[in-house]
């Protein structure tokens, strides 16, 4: 299987701790994305890069996140001192460029739930 | 404000069965509207990718409508499958998701 994965799927920590996730997108997809998602809810953007560069990173996202990409490839997600509320599913997601309006789909990962207690 | 809103909530039918989900969107600019199939547990799957020119796109059982100008779209499952049973999201590119219409078919 050649789709984007994530690792690990499940993390349990807690408040206080840091944590770290990798996403492994698919290998010719030059655009990478991370998501959190909670219960019920949409996914909800995080950061966005292209190659090595992050190019957005979303309001919502306190400096206790940070996320990198080195060398266009796998991506890390850490997340500092967590706290409960940081509890989510967080996805990844890889594509291609897009033409016109057209763009090219998402291809998620089957994302890591992270439970702080 | 930019924002895509589903309906219902959720959903039961019988297999076989036919439906539609609906999607509101106020979205600007806007590019190309996404429908996307969540299974429990794992992450979206993409069904099918409008842009503002195209009024119905299918994908075998999944025909998704767009109206640019009531801004709605729709995704209509026909013959209903138990593999069928997941949550349906549609958003735009990048930003905006819905919050998904849960969908299950019972035998």
């Amino acid at each position: 299987d050649t789709g984007v994965s994530q690792d690990p799927r499940h993390k349990i920590t807690k408040r206080g701790q840091n944590v770290t996730f990798r996403c492994d997108p698919i290998s010719e997809h030059n655009r990478l994305y991370w998501y959190r998602q909670t219960l019920g809810q949409g996914p909800e953007f995080l950061t966005y890069f292209q190659n090595e560069a992050q190019l957005e990173k979303s309001r919502l996202l306190s400096d206790r996140f940070s996320a990198e990409r080195p060398k266009g490839s796998f991506s890390t997600l850490e997340i500092q001192r967590t706290e409960q509320g940081d509890s989510a599913m967080y996805l990844c997601a890889s594509s291609s460029p897009g033409t016109g309006t057209q763009g090219s789909p998402l291809h998620f990962g089957n994302g890591t739930r992270l439970t702080v207690t | 404000k930019n924002q895509v809103e589903q309906s219902p909530q959720s959903l039961i039918i019988l297999e076989g069965k036919n439906c539609t989900l609906q999607c509101n969107y106020t979205v600007s600019p806007f590019s190309n509207l996404r429908w996307y199939k969540q299974d429990t547990g794992r992450g979206p799957v993409s069904l099918t990718i409008m842009t503002f020119s195209e009024n119905t796109k299918s994908n075998g059982r999944y025909t998704a409508t767009l109206d640019a100008d009531t801004k709605q779209s729709s995704l209509h499952i026909t013959a209903s499958q138990l593999s069928d049973s997941a949550s349906y999201i549609c958003g735009t590119y990048k930003y905006i998701f819905g919050t998904g219409t849960r969908l299950k078919v019972l035998a």
